[in-house]
């Protein structure tokens, strides 16, 4: 069955430090991959997102995540932290044509900044 | 208004009542979907609706009805709800059959059932 893994429930970083999210996804053909934040009290908002092509994508809020397909892989970075950035943070797979574009999210990972 | 927005903001209702929330998408989507996201659980999709047609219902009790009267509106009507209904309930929009699957979320109703 298709899941996505957040391995990290809660992590903690100073302001101005890099990040990386990790994210884990299980799903048999080439996954559509996204990543969305959610504010406390808001909705969701898509940070970024790969279909194809370059690995490396870049996202809004200077947010960039890598696709590993050995690794089964989708981690978020962010070379420094601003406190702004404290919310929670959902990793998603979407599975593949000839359905109506099911997201299967991750539990999400809160991230706290530190001043 | 622009994106999708979700009335209700919040929403305080007691086992007995009945109540309904709406969505409204103004991005000229074809699909449109209602999430549970409860504490420290992933979000549970509940309904999706594809070109105002019901194509998904994940097991959700018959507590909980969908409306999508047109593409650009859904509504989730509750009745007799239970304590653990509380929680964010989330709507969606995608353009279903384009390349993405990238759906579009509005802010959430967030439900109390007392």
């Amino acid at each position: 069955a298709q899941s996505v893994t957040q391995p990290d429930i809660h992590i903690t970083v100073s302001e101005g430090a890099s990040l990386e999210l990790r994210c884990n996804y299980s799903y048999g053909a080439t996954p559509y991959l996204f990543w969305y934040v959610q504010s406390p009290g808001q909705g969701l908002q898509l940070l970024l997102k790969y279909f194809s092509g370059d690995t490396l994508v870049q996202g809004i809020k200077g947010f960039e995540a890598e696709f590993k397909r050995s690794q089964s892989s989708f981690n978020l970075r962010k070379p420094s932290v601003h406190w702004s950035d404290a919310a929670e943070y959902f990793c998603a797979v979407g599975m593949g044509s000839g359905n109506t574009g099911k997201l299967i999210f991750g539990q999400g990972t809160t991230l706290q900044v530190k001043p | 208004e622009t994106g999708v927005t979700q009335t209700p903001r919040h929403l305080v209702m007691g086992m007995t009542n009945k109540k309904s929330l709406k969505c409204e998408q103004h991005l000229g989507h074809n699909a449109m979907y209602w999430y549970k996201q409860s504490a420290k659980k992933p979000l549970e999709l509940m309904f999706v609706y594809s070109l105002e047609e019901r194509v998904e219902n994940n097991s959700v009790p018959s507590r909980f009805s969908p409306e999508c009267p047109n593409s650009s509106h859904l509504f989730l009507h509750l009745h007799t709800l239970q304590p653990e209904d509380s929680a964010l309930y989330l709507c969606a929009s995608s353009q279903y059959g384009g390349d993405s699957y990238e759906q579009y979320f509005g802010p959430g109703t967030r439900l109390t059932v007392t």
